[in-house]
């Protein structure tokens, strides 16, 4: 059974730092690209990072290019996201989400995703 | 990068069936997307891929219940059947140029 468990969300104040961890199991885990997602209070769902199997492709949304840093450990089946400088805005539940990727459509979905974790950014 | 657009809303009344719909912005119109549901105060699940001819996938463990279809740049997901339990949001969702994208979703009521 895939499993993907999200954790290191809290309360920080804005211009803090926060690293957020995903645990994945139930799957090979560097053969997949795996994804943060996230949802503002009230809002809908927002993709905010994407990282390959083997860490070579990374991308970004707009939003959080520059203070955002994606990154996966292989040997522990975690996928990471470090954020910086935290605005009022990166408020959110951050979700992990892995993503199905078909080489001969090269087309990608998410399809399994972790239960969230909150991140308040507030003074 | 390709635009997904869904209403807002929809209703539908207990063992009836309802339509949702998400168009792809002009130029995307053959793009392949998915759809995921999410229910007040859970994660978002995945319930099937769909492609411009038609045919979708559904995820594992998803009610024969959903389907979905297409017409051009439009895709759709249908529930027969309503239960109660699938008063949710649902979001469709596609991909281009390593970018994921997501339309804003569409509130499902069950009346």
């Amino acid at each position: 059974e895939v499993q993907l468990v999200e954790s290191g969300g809290g309360l920080v104040k804005p211009g803090e730092s926060l690293r957020l961890s995903c645990a994945a199991s139930g799957f090979t885990f560097s053969t997949y690209s795996m994804n943060w997602v996230r949802q503002a209070p009230g809002k809908g769902l927002e993709w905010v990072s994407s990282i390959s199997g083997s860490s070579s492709y990374i991308n970004y949304a707009d939003s959080v290019r520059g203070r955002f840093t994606i990154s996966r450990d292989n040997a522990k089946n975690s996928v990471y996201l470090q954020m910086n400088s935290l605005r009022a805005e990166d408020t959110a539940v951050y979700y992990c989400a892995r993503a199905l990727w078909y080489s001969s459509s090269w087309y990608a979905h998410n399809d399994y995703w972790g239960q969230g974790t909150l991140v308040t950014v507030s003074s | 990068q390709p635009v997904l657009t869904q209403s807002s809303s929809a209703s539908a009344s207990l063992g009836s069936s309802v339509k949702l719909t998400c168009t792809l912005s002009s130029g995307h119109s053959t793009y392949i997307i998915a759809w995921h549901q999410q229910q007040p105060g859970k994660a978002p699940r995945f319930l099937m891929k769909s492609e411009v001819s038609g045919t979708y996938n559904k995820g594992s463990g998803v009610p024969d219940r959903f389907s979905g279809s297409s017409s051009g740049a439009d895709r759709y997901l249908t529930i027969s059947n309503l239960q109660s339990e699938d008063e949710a949001d649902y979001y469709c969702e596609t991909w281009d140029t390593n970018t994921y994208v997501f339309g804003t979703g569409t509130r499902v009521t069950v009346l």
